[in-house]
């Protein structure tokens, strides 16, 4: 158990829809980050928070956002869902801004099929 | 551009050796990571290659070699458990986040 939680565990939709899920770092971390991981693309970098503040961003769709809380639990919220949307989503948190590899705590995922 | 190449699946059997390949494109290397991802689970850091050469953590070992764009992981006195993807991933610009591979599965039979 890494200390990262991630509700829900999984969420099925149509396309079309609007999703959010969300993560709670482990405490006492100001970052977080978002991967997606589908079966065509592996896994991919989305985006981080530091603290509030958006501080690098991947492949993220721009149907995608995220944002980060006062409280640092965060949030990211998918629109007009596609099926290629369907993937495993784990968040990852950590006490720095940069963070090295083993730094990174990574979430039990939320499951999204996109029907 | 960047690039990223490691072998989609692998077979090995229990109490063997196995080696798993990288090949990576990009510039402004510096550094290369390997996961572990059992199905339907987190990633799982396993190490993190920098310099030239092979580091060692009990039976898993992890080589790089930055001019040739290439690293692999050794795993040694395979188990069950071993089943799994392993991701390889490096990291460029200094920021810590990785790119990715497309992982291999390796499948450890009795």
């Amino acid at each position: 158990d890494s200390g990262v939680t991630q509700t829900p565990k999984h969420l099925i939709t149509a396309t079309g829809q609007r999703v959010t899920l969300r993560c709670s770092p482990r405490s006492g971390d100001l970052s977080v980050y978002w991967y997606q991981q589908s079966l065509d693309q592996g896994l991919q970098f989305l985006i981080q928070y530091y603290n509030g503040e958006e501080r690098a961003k991947g492949n993220i769709l721009e149907r995608f956002s995220a944002q980060q809380f006062p409280d640092l639990h965060s949030e990211l919220n998918l629109s007009s869902l596609e099926l290629g949307d369907s993937a495993l989503y784990f968040c990852a948190s950590s006490p720095y801004n940069r963070a090295a590899p083993d730094e990174q705590f990574f979430g039990p995922g939320t499951r999204l099929t996109v029907l | 551009g960047q690039n990223i190449d490691q072998p989609t699946e692998m077979t090995a059997t229990e109490g063997a050796i196995v080696q798993i390949n990288c090949t990576y494109q990009t510039s402004g290397f510096n550094g290369l990571f390997w996961y572990q991802q059992h199905a339907g689970e987190a990633p799982t850091f396993l190490s993190y290659n920098v310099l030239d050469g092979l580091e060692e953590k009990g039976r898993f070992s992890s080589f790089l070699s930055r001019s040739k764009g290439y690293s692999y992981l050794l795993l040694k006195e395979l188990q069950m458990k071993d089943s799994a993807s392993y991701l390889c991933a490096f990291e460029s610009g200094g920021s810590y986040i990785p790119t990715f591979g497309r992982g291999t599965s390796l499948i450890v039979h009795p």
